[in-house]
């Protein structure tokens, strides 16, 4: 079945580092979705891509989306504790209206 | 104006028994989602409303799990004869439309532990 995974699972950095997580998709999508779940929170919508090789910037937050529409990355520059959280991508199961979500990456940052 | 509410927030009981987990998505908000997470893993989907149209249930893990969804609004979540494995956070989001390009605002969530 259609599957969207996540690399790394799990990272902790120094504050002031940057970090990456990347999202796999096993089939194309036409949408990605970024969500951060604080530690005891629920997932908060970050931000939505939809073209090819599209690239949004939130802040210190970089989004980005794949040439082919199967992957896409966040990238954070300069972390800060208040990044601290797991975040996942999710993008559309094929022919529904449901989002598959990825696995997650948890990000702790260290002071 | 009010988020997704999601009531108890906490529930705690025996193995065997039956629960019911209530979502109340923002207002006016057509599209309706129920995911478990277990401790440190992703979102699980469980079942989809939307509108009038039949729910997705494609989700739910076993006959012993139902929801329904009244009024187009209030969502109930019932789990029958728990077990141990169904403890998880519960968690509800909702959409302004159908459509997976849709940005999907969730609850706290409710924890349910059983014993």
């Amino acid at each position: 079945g259609q599957q969207v995974m996540q690399i790394p699972q799990y990272q902790h950095v120094q504050e002031g580092e940057d970090f990456t997580t990347y999202c796999n998709s096993s089939t194309t999508l036409s949408n990605i979705q970024w969500y951060k779940q604080r530690p005891g929170g629920h997932p908060v919508f970050l931000i939505q891509l939809v073209k090819s090789g599209e690239v949004k910037k939130q802040k210190r937050l970089t989004f980005q989306f794949g040439e082919a529409k199967k992957n896409s990355s966040l990238h954070i520059t300069a972390t800060q504790t208040t990044d601290v959280g797991t975040y996942f991508c999710a993008g559309p199961s094929y022919n529904t209206d449901k989002l598959i979500f990825g696995t997650g990456t948890r990000l702790q940052v260290f002071p | 104006g009010a988020g997704v509410s999601q009531s108890p927030s906490n529930k705690v009981t025996e193995k065997g028994k039956d629960v019911e987990l209530r979502c109340d998505p923002i207002s006016g908000h057509t599209a309706l989602y129920w995911y478990r997470q277990s401790l440190g893993q992703g979102l699980e989907f469980l079942i989809y409303f939307q509108g009038n149209s039949a729910p997705d249930k494609s989700g739910l893990p076993s006959d012993r799990f139902s929801a329904e969804r009244t009024g187009g609004s209030v969502s109930t979540l019932t789990i029958q004869r728990t077990q141990q494995e169904d403890s998880a956070v519960y968690l509800c989001a909702s959409s302004l439309v159908r459509g997976s390009n849709q940005p999907q605002h969730f609850g706290d969530g409710t924890r349910l532990s059983i014993l």
